[in-house]
């Protein structure tokens, strides 16, 4: 998986607790992105950054945060989980013409 | 919405057969790549088709890029059952934005 891990790789919570995830690349890749994927809408860009403390929104970003204190370290929080964001996360790093994914994350907010 | 819709969204066929899957998207782009994922696994990249480019071959992927259509196919020949997964497309917009957009995928089973 291109030197990307995603922690953790399994989370189960409940409604209105905070979750934080943790996307670790060894590749010394500038972008980073955080992605959704639900069934029926294929792959949904949540945040992604262009360098360290640079972020940006992505499509479905509403309820989510980011932050990159360090290039290799990309955190995705829910400040507050509900139901609607049960989903499998993934991070990726790249540029435009190619993307390289790491794991994902099972995340179940009942 | 989407950028791309993968047509069909399952596709069933026999080891050995060809398959083929269709993109469609909205706005002008710079590129277009198609991924692949078995299950359970993260998005791998397979091939890129720029703009200004028609047809691309890899090994027993073809795939082929209509601009004026805004469509794209991929084509896997003689299928295997190890191509077993699904595939998406994706585009990355003209204008420079560090991102691509994914479309919804299609989900292939290549009978033994």
């Amino acid at each position: 998986d291109a030197g990307i891990t995603q922690s953790p790789r399994h989370k189960v919570t409940e409604t209105g607790t905070p979750v934080t995830l943790r996307c670790h690349q060894t590749e010394n890749h500038r972008y980073m992105y955080w992605y959704r994927q639900d069934p029926g809408h294929g792959l949904r860009l949540i945040h992604y950054s262009y360098g360290v403390k640079d972020t940006d929104k992505g499509e479905v970003s509403d309820g989510y945060s980011v932050s990159r204190s360090k290039t290799e370290d990309f955190l995705l929080t829910l400040e507050s989980a509900t139901s609607s964001q049960t989903s499998v996360y993934f991070c990726a790093i790249g540029e435009l013409h190619e993307q390289f994914f790491g794991p994902g994350t099972r995340l179940t907010v009942l | 919405s989407q950028q791309g819709e993968e047509d069909p969204q399952a596709l069933s066929i026999q080891e050995g057969e060809n398959a083929t899957m269709n993109c469609s998207y909205k706005t002008s782009i710079n590129n277009l790549q198609w991924y692949r994922q078995n299950s359970g696994r993260g998005l791998v990249h397979l091939i890129l088709i720029r703009s200004n480019e028609r047809e691309k071959h890899s090994g027993r992927l073809r795939v082929t890029l209509d601009t004026s259509k805004k469509s794209s196919s991929l084509l896997i020949t003689a299928s295997r059952a190890a191509d077993t997964a699904s595939y998406f497309c994706a585009t990355a917009a003209e204008g420079g934005y560090q991102k691509v957009t994914f479309g919804t995928g299609t989900k292939l089973q290549v009978i033994p």
